[in-house]
């Protein structure tokens, strides 16, 4: 079974200002992590993922996230926010082997970016 | 690729109708997925196809829940004898099935549903 922690349900932060979604996961078995942001009345759009390899992945938008796998966290961070990015964030993890993806969300992150 | 479409987007409903909700997923994508989003919460999984087979259903779908997708294309979704606690918004994803999980999910934009 998976589990994924998002301790942060609100952030605000000023525009142009650096921020850091934090995310933790458990999980008995190896995984793939995810990042998807939600704009309101919309569905979840990717907006990263971590699959192997360099441990720091870069998504759209520029934002990026690190892979920490003894503190088993993936971050998100962006170092200067817009208006734009205001929406809501969810951490996701996926069982790497099985027959589908049983994807586990977090309870998402809310940030607002205050002009 | 022209997206998950999900119809309709807003469904307004009196406690004990029936209600259908519809997914097309992306044409070329076999797995097909169901999630409820309540307030405050990350999706939870409902339930999983692929193709036309129904293969997973999670503890969160009663039986008053049934889901279908008779020819491996769209699916439908229909709640009978909805409750207040059914008030949601339910989310249709596709992804492709070659190769392993990690592909991302493809999401719709959902359709929120309110029981009054």
């Amino acid at each position: 079974a998976q589990s994924v922690t998002q301790l942060d349900s609100q952030v605000p932060v000023f525009e142009e200002a650096p921020v850091e979604l934090r995310c933790n996961y458990s999980s008995s078995v190896s995984v793939y992590l995810f990042w998807y942001v939600q704009y309101p009345n919309q569905g979840l759009q990717l907006l990263l993922k971590y699959l192997s390899g360099s441990t720091l992945v870069k998504g759209i938008n520029g934002f990026e996230a690190e892979f920490n796998k003894s503190q088993t966290s993936f971050h998100l961070r962006k170092p200067s926010v817009h208006i734009s990015d205001t929406a809501e964030y969810f951490c996701a993890v996926n069982p790497r082997s099985g027959g589908y993806q049983k994807v586990t969300f977090g309870t998402g992150t809310k940030l607002q970016v205050i002009p | 690729d022209t997206g998950v479409s999900q119809n309709p987007r807003h469904k307004i409903t009196k406690r004990g109708q029936n209600v259908t909700f519809r997914c097309d997923p992306i044409s070329e994508h076999n797995r097909l997925y169901w999630y409820r989003q309540t307030l405050g919460q990350g999706p939870e999984f409902l339930t999983y196809f692929q193709n036309e087979a129904q293969l997973e259903k999670s503890r969160l779908l009663s039986d008053r829940f049934s889901a279908e997708r008779p020819k491996g294309s769209f699916s439908t979704l229909e709640i009978q004898r909805t409750e207040q606690g059914d008030s949601a918004m339910y989310l249709c994803a596709s992804s492709p099935a070659e190769g392993n999980n990690n592909s991302p999910l493809h999401f719709g934009n959902g359709t929120r549903l309110t029981v009054t």
